[in-house]
């Protein structure tokens, strides 16, 4: 399938390290957030979610960072793997009363084995 | 496979062609959006329904694009007179009502206007 990272920010770590990908939103409003993993060629596939009364949230191997001060979400993804290997994206719901999510550029992760 | 599902995945057509796409929500959403996504960018916001209405339109939806969701499940998104900037991947995805509601998304539509 084609590459859906052209032009992304890209994030190289070897197996079995940690990564950090960081997404920066625009929207002081914003009080609920989500980081979807999309694939090539691939719909985005929701990893892990957090609300602004919260500032860290833990999945499976992932967590997520909140700082409303600096408008700064983080996702951590332990001992990462080969089949971590997408492209990340953070979303934000603004609140306009109806749920639809803005997206951010993305980031590519690559992990080597 | 019980998720979002999108039909047909790939298309490709001439200019000045109408398609049609077609999306089926997870059982029981009733919350359903349609997105654009072009390469190397995130999905950008089209239209969404809450059952059969449709509540928001994003000005990226000219008047050759209009969706629909007769019955409240299935939803289908029609552009008239497609353009070589159609070209992208059309995206759906289905929540259940609630604020901050999760999005979940199917595989999408694959549309190039030659």
């Amino acid at each position: 399938g084609e590459s859906v990272g052209l032009h992304l920010p890209t994030l190289s770590v070897q197996e079995g390290d940690n990564s950090i990908i960081n997404c920066a939103y625009s929207n002081s409003a914003s009080d609920y957030f989500i980081w979807y993993k999309q694939e090539s060629g691939k719909g985005p596939q929701f990893i892990i979610d957090i609300r602004s009364n919260m500032d860290k949230r833990q999945g499976q191997r992932v967590t997520v960072l909140l700082n409303k001060t600096v408008k700064h979400l983080s996702l951590q993804i332990a001992a990462t793997q080969p089949g971590d290997s997408a492209v990340y994206f953070c979303a934000e719901n603004i609140r306009s009363g109806y749920s639809t999510l803005t997206f951010g550029k993305g980031t590519m992760l690559l992990v080597s084995p | 496979d019980t998720g979002v599902s999108q039909d047909p995945r790939h298309k490709i057509t001439k200019r000045g062609q109408n398609v049609t796409f077609r999306c089926d929500p997870i059982s029981e959403h009733n919350r359903l959006y349609w997105y654009r996504q072009t390469l190397g960018q995130g999905p950008e916001f089209l239209t969404y329904f809450q059952n059969e209405a449709q509540l928001e339109k994003s000005r990226l939806l000219s008047d050759r694009f209009s969706a629909e969701r007769p019955k409240g499940s299935f939803s289908t998104l029609e552009i008239q007179r497609t353009e070589q900037g159609d070209s992208a991947m059309y995206l759906c995805a289905s929540s259940l009502p609630a604020g901050g509601d999760t999005q979940y998304f199917g595989p999408g539509t694959r549309l190039t206007v030659l």
